[in-house]
């Protein structure tokens, strides 16, 4: 079965680099179509869509946070990384890992499975 | 940067039919996406392609679409229905995503 697990530090300190591991199992980051993506929610706060990497290794970021991250795969361990620079307490958020399935290859975009989420706090 | 619109709250009491509205320029050319979370969980994919319904979730999830409007719409609510709901799209030039801000539904 599909499942995502996401990995990395629980506290950074403001204008530290965050960097978080998106490991995955059930499924293919080649099959054509399918992407895999970070969506951040700040406490009592609303989902905050981040970045995708997509089966052919294209890249897309949120237009507002886009200088600040990266996102990157590597196929033979099933994980996507995603490094955000200049950390901020505003930054405070759980951090989550989702799939996008096949659709993508016709222009859809949508979240089937979801980690579980890890809670990174910001502050010195 | 492109939006989308959800109201804050709905209340309903149960047995009742409960319908969270979402609105955005782009959704007559985009579909609409709906997640249901509840509190200390991940998201759920309740609702896909304006009207699909993956499988697992209840019958009584629905979803519809009308111009810039989509409309969850959940019939005989359940008190394991209260929850955060979230519309996602994307916008016309690419994968880019967009969540609505969620609408906190209230069992009465």
């Amino acid at each position: 079965q599909v499942t995502l697990r996401e990995s990395g530090p629980a506290l950074v300190k403001p204008t530290q680099t965050l960097t978080l591991t998106c490991t995955f199992s059930g499924f293919s980051l080649i099959t054509r179509g399918m992407c895999v993506s970070w969506i951040r929610q700040p406490p009592g706060k609303a989902l905050e869509w981040l970045a995708l990497v997509d089966w052919d290794d294209d890249k897309y970021y949120s237009t507002s946070l886009r200088t600040r991250l990266t996102i990157s795969k590597d196929t033979s361990k099933n994980q996507v990384v995603l490094t955000m620079t200049n950390m901020d307490p505003v930054d405070t958020a759980t951090y989550y890992c989702a799939r996008i399935p096949g659709d993508s290859s016709a222009g859809v975009y949508y979240f089937d499975y979801w980690g579980q989420g890890t809670l990174v706090t910001v502050s010195s | 940067s492109y939006e989308l619109t959800q109201p804050p709250s709905v209340s309903v009491s149960p047995g009742q039919t409960a319908r969270i509205s979402c609105s955005g320029d782009a959704l007559p050319k985009q579909y609409a996406y709906w997640y249901q979370q509840k509190p200390g969980q991940a998201p759920v994919l309740v609702i896909y392609k304006d009207s699909e319904r993956p499988s697992g979730i209840p019958e009584r999830f629905s979803g519809s679409s009308s111009g810039t409007t989509v409309t969850l719409t959940i019939s005989g609510v359940q008190a394991e229905d209260e929850a955060d709901y979230y519309c996602q799209s994307s916008d016309s030039s690419g994968p880019h995503v967009v969540f609505g801000g969620g609408t906190k539904l209230t069992v009465l």
